[in-house]
């Protein structure tokens, strides 16, 4: 089974601080994304890496940063965070086979920032 | 401007009963479909998914339907149980490209 681990369930910081999220996948998957999920707002894509050392923005990478130093760990940075990045943070990881598109998710870090 | 859009924010069925969710796009370049289900505090799970080459594809008790040129596809679930209940998101790629997800669809199911 495949297996996306994100490094925290919940956690809480302070307005200001710097906030690493950390997220690996053990099936040699190219791919790695990350994504919000807000009420009402779905899942909205931050940064995506389609090999190690390559980025690129999503549609909200505003306030956040990435680095794919390996290939199974996508780790997503808050420089500074704000009460506006308060949410449910998720990382997925994804390959293409004869089945088609497969893209799985870890379980999320709810963040909460004070 | 969205291009894949859910709109129903939630759904109310009764056991036993089929659901249907509902899934529309506009980008005529999305060559493949999926949908995950979601649970309160857990990351989204893969369903089923669909390429444009086909019109259905059927797993167990759920089956997607895609109708390429309403540029429209649902997600069946039959017979519809208690532990169906989550969120629903129904996602579009062109490609190789980032998944483009819908805002979701929150589904009851009432015993």
């Amino acid at each position: 089974d495949v297996k996306v681990t994100q490094s925290s369930r919940y956690l809480v910081k302070r307005t200001g601080e710097k906030v690493f999220l950390e997220c690996v996948q053990d099936m040699d998957h190219e791919n790695m994304f990350w994504y919000r999920q807000d009420p009402g707002l779905g899942l909205r894509l931050i940064y995506f890496s389609y090999d190690v050392k390559m980025k690129e923005k999503g549609d909200i990478p505003e306030g956040y940063s990435v680095s794919r130093e390996k290939k199974e760990r996508f780790s997503l940075i808050l420089e500074s965070a704000s009460t506006n990045q308060t949410s449910m943070y998720l990382c997925a990881s994804r390959t293409v086979s004869g089945r088609g598109y497969e893209q799985f998710f870890g379980p999320g870090t709810r963040l909460t920032v004070l | 401007d969205q291009q894949v859009k859910q709109n129903s924010p939630s759904l109310s069925v009764q056991e036993g009963r089929i659901s249907i969710l509902n899934c529309d796009y506009t980008n005529s370049m999305f060559d493949y479909f999926l949908w995950y289900k979601k649970y309160p505090a857990e990351g989204p799970t893969f369903l089923i998914s669909i390429s444009s080459i086909k019109d259905k594809n059927e797993d167990g008790r759920f089956t997607v339907f895609l109708n390429k040129s309403a540029k429209h596809l649902s997600l069946h679930i039959v017979p519809s149980q208690p532990g169906d209940s989550a969120v629903y998101f129904c996602a579009a790629l062109s490609g190789n490209t980032p998944l483009v997800f819908g805002k979701g669809t929150r589904l009851s199911v009432i015993a």
